[in-house]
């Protein structure tokens, strides 16, 4: 079945600074979603990729999935504390979405 | 728009007894739901989909008698856990979709603890 893998596990950042999350799936696939979840809280939606070699940016955050349609990577610039949380990417097939392991980023101020 | 509710936000209850679990769309017609579960630190893993009307389908691994999945109408579907154990201890969640290739939209989650 479809794999969805991700790394790292475990981002620690110094605030301002930059830091990347990359996602790789075992089969090509339709869309790629992202998702940020508090501590506590549930996934929060913040983006779809759907088309080969597509960026998109989201203030500080810049999202990019792959020409191969099989990975993708989430970026994000200057980080902040509100930037804490665990981000999941999603990977689309079918109707079905299959999570990655997520990348869980703390922040030291 | 695209609101997602889910009742209860937690439970506790005695080893061997039930648990339903409600998710609701507010704002919008779900013709397909989700449901994942989500254990301490990992990530969501589907358990089922239900699309209204018709039987849910289930992932490899999840138990149908165990997780009884109704999907009665376009915006109520429930999770009901049977003859519940502690290892069904979990962080549930649903997702609702209005059509095939549109956003799932996040419930926020009920916490089942099974003493």
């Amino acid at each position: 079945g479809q794999q969805v893998m991700q790394i790292p596990q475990y981002q620690h950042v110094q605030e301002g600074e930059d830091f990347t999350t990359y996602c790789n799936s075992s089969t090509t696939l339709s869309n790629i979603q992202w998702y940020k979840q508090r501590p506590g809280g549930h996934p929060v939606f913040l983006i779809q990729l759907v088309k080969s070699g597509e960026v998109k940016k989201q203030k500080r955050l810049t999202f990019q999935f792959g020409e191969a349609k099989k990975n993708s990577s989430l970026h994000i610039t200057a980080t902040q504390t509100t930037d804490v949380g665990t981000y999941f990417c999603a990977g689309a097939n079918d109707y079905k979405l299959s999570f990655g392991a997520g990348t869980t980023v703390t922040v030291r101020a | 728009g695209a609101v997602v509710s889910q009742h209860p936000s937690w439970v506790i209850c005695k080893s061997g007894t039930s648990v339903k679990i409600e998710c609701r769309s507010l704002d919008f017609q779900a013709t397909t739901m989700f449901w994942y579960r989500q254990f301490p630190k990992q990530s969501l893993m589907l358990m089922a989909t239900s699309n209204e009307g018709s039987k849910a389908t289930y992932e490899q691994g999840v138990e149908k008698d165990k997780f009884l999945i109704n999907h009665a109408s376009l915006t109520l579907s429930t999770l009901t856990v049977t003859s519940a154990h502690p290892e069904d201890s979990s962080f549930y969640i649903c997702s609702a979709r209005r059509v095939a290739g549109d956003t799932q939209y996040f419930g926020p989650g009920t916490r089942l603890t099974v003493l």
